[in-house]
């Protein structure tokens, strides 16, 4: 069974652009989450997507969007680039209504760097 | 304010002893504690979770504690292995919102 994907790997914007993270579910998961671990920091939550529709949200300002598709991947979009937004974004995924002993899977995460 | 605090060093143990890593929550009432495994630039690996009425749960060389009193989780790994280097996230789970509070990571190293 695969396990959660994301793409790209590393990703290179300057400061003021706009980044797009993917993100592919483990097959039969619907909610995924999305969270930033900047570098010396805990990971940060930003944002929960369950059968298609936003659930919950961290405390990020609005430039930090995203959705989620029919198919259950997701996209987090994040417009006008700041330097402190480099860090690794971490997708999840979970069973809407899974027993939480099995966790969250997380992929292996998208580096985002803004110079 | 609202904090979870591990292990503020890093820890560096000898192959075959326990190593307890700390897990300290103030203001938050989790219903859930969660413990995950992280190498480097890879995403946390979920390890085990321990429920608000539970004290204690075991997984092979692994073992948590939670006392909600103290409001502190320890989690032990017996054994250890150099393989067991990494670093381990605690995570705080409030049942609702399916948001996870997480620790900012204690760095074991496990040497041979």
């Amino acid at each position: 069974e695969a396990g959660v994907t994301q793409s790209p790997t590393h990703l290179i914007k300057t400061r003021g652009q706009q980044a797009t993270l993917r993100c592919s579910p483990i097959s039969g998961h619907t909610s995924v989450y999305w969270y930033q671990q900047a570098l010396g920091l805990g990971l940060q939550f930003l944002l929960w997507y369950d059968e298609g529709e936003e659930r919950n949200r961290g405390n990020f300002p609005p430039r930090f969007s995203g959705r989620q598709f029919p198919n259950y991947s997701s996209e987090l979009n994040v417009n006008a680039l700041e330097l402190e937004d480099s860090a690794l974004y971490l997708c999840a995924s979970s069973l809407r209504t899974g027993d939480r002993a099995y966790g969250y899977t997380f992929g292996s995460g998208t580096r985002l760097t803004v110079v | 304010s609202q904090k979870i605090e591990q292990n503020s060093e890093a820890l560096n143990i000898q192959e075959g002893k326990t190593a307890t890593l700390t897990c300290n929550y103030t203001n938050y009432s989790p219903a859930y504690l969660q413990w995950y495994r992280q190498d480097p630039g890879r995403g946390p690996v979920f390890l085990l979770l321990i429920r608000e009425n539970e004290k204690e749960k075991r997984k092979e060389r692994l073992k948590v504690t939670f006392d909600t009193t103290l409001k502190q989780s320890l989690f032990h790994i017996t054994a250890s292995q150099p393989a067991d280097s990494a670093t381990y996230l605690c995570a705080l789970d409030m049942r609702t919102g399916n948001q996870f509070y997480f620790g900012t990571g204690t760095s074991l190293t496990v040497i041979p």
